[in-house]
């Protein structure tokens, strides 16, 4: 079973440029989660889509991020104009989990990650 | 805020100890543990998890779960230098719309020495 893709591994931009990521979960798994994680620090959620529907963007900067997933499938994650504390590596995760799911449904598991340097 | 506490380490064994780690929670109604092993410049994947009370055993790794006390932790046996990385402690939470997500906490840094 093939894992999280993401692209790309790294991305080196300017501050007030703009910059994307894309995510591609494992097959069948309906939820799909943004992590950022900086240095030293746990992964912080950024959004989390249930299928093609946002269930939680309560810690997502709307005023520079924004996050797709149209088809309930792959996402992108968008950073625009991107900040120097923006930089970090950016973790996609995939989960099995629904509503009324078991414990084991609740497992993420994560792609490579995009680290991000934002000078 | 529901958090998931965990002491940020280091916490340093000689090779062939046992290693213990951590983690405390504050949402009572939590189903499901997780602990996470990261090593530098990758990404978290998943050692062991746990729903409920008790042990559970995988090769040298035993995650225990006491929910009363609100307490999760990892005993890694005979530690091996390939061990050392940070270790993350996550629970799920149920939020609004009956959302499931996980709590995260910061990681325990782990260093084995030879």
């Amino acid at each position: 079973e093939a894992g999280v893709a993401q692209s790309p591994r790294y991305k080196i931009i300017e501050k007030r440029q703009s910059v994307a990521f894309w995510c591609n979960p494992i097959s069948g798994h309906a939820t799909l989660y943004w992590y950022q994680q900086i240095l030293g620090q746990g992964p912080k959620l950024l959004i989390q889509f249930q299928n093609n529907g946002v269930v939680d963007d309560s810690q997502l900067p709307k005023d520079r991020f924004s996050a797709e997933r149209l088809k309930g499938v792959d996402s992108t994650l968008k950073i625009q104009p991107a900040k120097l504390e923006d930089s970090a590596v950016y973790l996609c995760a995939s989960s099995l989990v629904r509503l009324g799911g078991t414990g084991a449904a609740d497992t993420q598991y994560f792609g490579p990650g995009t680290r991000l340097t934002v000078l | 805020q529901k958090e998931v506490e965990q002491n940020s380490g280091p916490l340093s064994v000689p090779e062939g100890a046992i290693a213990s780690l951590n983690c405390t929670y504050s949402d009572r109604v939590s189903q499901s543990f997780f602990w996470y092993r990261q090593y530098s410049g990758k990404s978290p994947e998943l050692i062991m998890s746990i729903y409920s009370n008790g042990d559970k055993e995988d090769g040298r790794f035993t995650a225990q779960l006491n929910k009363a006390s609100q307490y999760v932790s990892l005993l890694i046996r005979d530690s091996q230098p390939s061990d050392s990385a940070t270790y993350l402690c996550a629970v799920n939470s149920l939020g609004a719309g009956n959302n499931r997500k996980l709590i995260w906490g910061l990681g325990t840094s782990l260093a084995v020495n030879p």
